[in-house]
């Protein structure tokens, strides 16, 4: 399969825990993006890469959220001392290149109890 | 926040009957596009149209835009039930390209 793939599907935690998720995008995309998605929201775009730089990060990102895309191959992103208001769905897109469709992957839903 | 804003927030109707979503967003964009998504699943692309384009089909869909209004529809003719989904509008407009995605149409449609 050469989409984009996410790891893992589903994260239960404990408030105050830190998580990681793992994205990895097709190959020969150069942007890879991150977004939120709460139930009966659409996404909310929280940062993304072009290559290995992070540049953009949206407000929503807080000083507990992380993101990094080493080599400009895959991307993690770590949320520190979880909050339940961080349960959502994670998820990563990529594309090839400025203005054009995104693909996404199925997606981390994050569950913070 | 969120730009688009689709309307009606949940559409139902019978298998073979048009389904018209609209989309209205608020700053000037490069372009817009139209995602569908399955109940708990990831968001897959439908159609994409540029800030210059008026009209655009792909199959069963047809996208329409008046930047004029910041509008756009959705039109899916002779729906089936497997277009059962939420369907976003997202658009585009800052320098990153990140896009920004309306709260979703939720459509039923059965058989």
């Amino acid at each position: 399969d050469t989409g984009v793939s996410q790891n893992p599907r589903h994260k239960i935690t404990k408030r105050g825990q830190n998580v990681t998720f793992r994205c990895d995008p097709i190959s020969e995309h150069n942007r890879l993006y991150w977004y939120r998605q709460t139930l009966g929201q659409g996404p909310e775009f929280l940062t993304y890469f072009q290559n290995e730089a992070q540049l953009e990060k949206s407000r929503l990102l807080s000083d507990r959220f992380s993101a990094e895309r080493p080599k400009g191959s895959f991307s993690t992103l770590e949320i520190q001392r979880t909050e339940q208001g961080d349960s959502a769905m994670y998820l990563c897109a990529s594309s090839h290149g400025v203005g054009g469709e995104q693909f996404f992957g199925p997606g981390t839903r994050l569950t913070v109890l | 926040s969120q730009q688009g804003e689709e309307d009606p927030q949940a559409l139902s109707i019978q298998e073979g009957e048009n389904a018209t979503m609209n989309c209205s967003y608020k700053t000037s964009i490069n372009n817009l596009q139209w995602y569908r998504q399955n109940s708990g699943r990831g968001l897959v692309h439908l159609i994409l149209i540029r800030s210059n384009e008026r009209e655009k089909h792909s199959g069963r869909l047809r996208v329409t835009l008046d930047t004029s209004k910041k509008s756009s529809s959705l039109l899916i003719t002779a729906s089936r039930a497997a277009d059962t989904a939420s369907y976003f509008c997202a658009t585009d407009a800052g320098s990153g390209y990140a896009l920004n995605f309306g709260k979703g149409t939720s459509l039923l449609v059965t058989p």
